[in-house]
């Protein structure tokens, strides 16, 4: 299975702010994604971050908000943008091995908080 | 929009004794998934289940696919403190899967 590093583990950050996640995989992969855990919730898809080409956006959640890139096959950013105390979540990346399997990995997770 | 649905929300069950949860969804589905997070930390995958594919196995874990009634369900047995922990279904189509709002497990001892 594929294994996942985020980075940083965790961040306080000021309301207005930017924060950029950044998540390695240490194999290529074909498909990439960005989760929010809010607290004490389930997990929401953000977006599938697609390499070489503009990251596919789920309801409610826009580019501007959340800039996403993916430079390479084991690579991707996400940056949440003029942060408020509602951005406060955990931000999980996550992976879809290439081939056939459907099995997809996560990473340990980014916990925000903004104050 | 969340796909899947968990019930129960939350089960307290004694060490030793079977755990089972219960995973609905809506639309037609390729896989589904289900992982387990610990208070606080990453999602660990525990098991796939195919469209095609009606139980699978895999240590103390079952989990079963009823695709006529869009339900799966995850049976851990012998319970342990250590399965003390939340679990998600995601079910997949295309690439993407989607998450339940999971089951809260806690094992008394």
């Amino acid at each position: 299975s594929a294994v996942i590093s985020q980075k940083p583990s965790r961040d306080i950050c000021q309301r207005g702010t930017s924060l950029t996640i950044q998540c390695q995989v240490d194999s290529q992969v074909t498909m990439m994604f960005w989760y929010r855990q809010q607290p004490g919730q389930s997990l929401t898809l953000i977006a599938t971050a697609n390499q070489g080409s503009e990251a596919t956006y789920e309801s409610g959640f826009v580019i501007d908000k959340f800039p996403i890139s993916r430079p390479n096959l084991t690579f991707s950013t996400l940056t949440v943008s003029n942060m408020s105390p509602e951005d406060s979540s955990i931000y999980l990346c996550s992976a879809h091995e290439t081939g056939n399997s459907y099995e997809q990995y996560f990473g340990p997770g980014t916990r925000l908080t903004v104050t | 929009s969340q796909q899947g649905e968990e019930d129960p929300q939350a089960l307290s069950i004694q060490e030793g004794e079977n755990a089972t949860m219960n995973c609905s969804y809506k639309t037609s589905i390729n896989n589904l998934q289900w992982y387990r997070q610990n208070s606080g930390r990453g999602l660990v995958h525990l098991i796939l289940i195919r469209s095609n594919e009606r139980e699978k196995h895999s240590g103390r874990l079952r989990v079963t696919l009823d695709t006529s009634k869009k339900s799966s369900s995850l049976l851990i047995t012998a319970s342990r403190a250590a399965d003390t922990a939340s679990y998600f279904c995601a079910t997949g189509w295309g690439d993407k899967i989607i998450f339940g709002k999971g089951t809260r497990l806690h094992i008394l001892p």
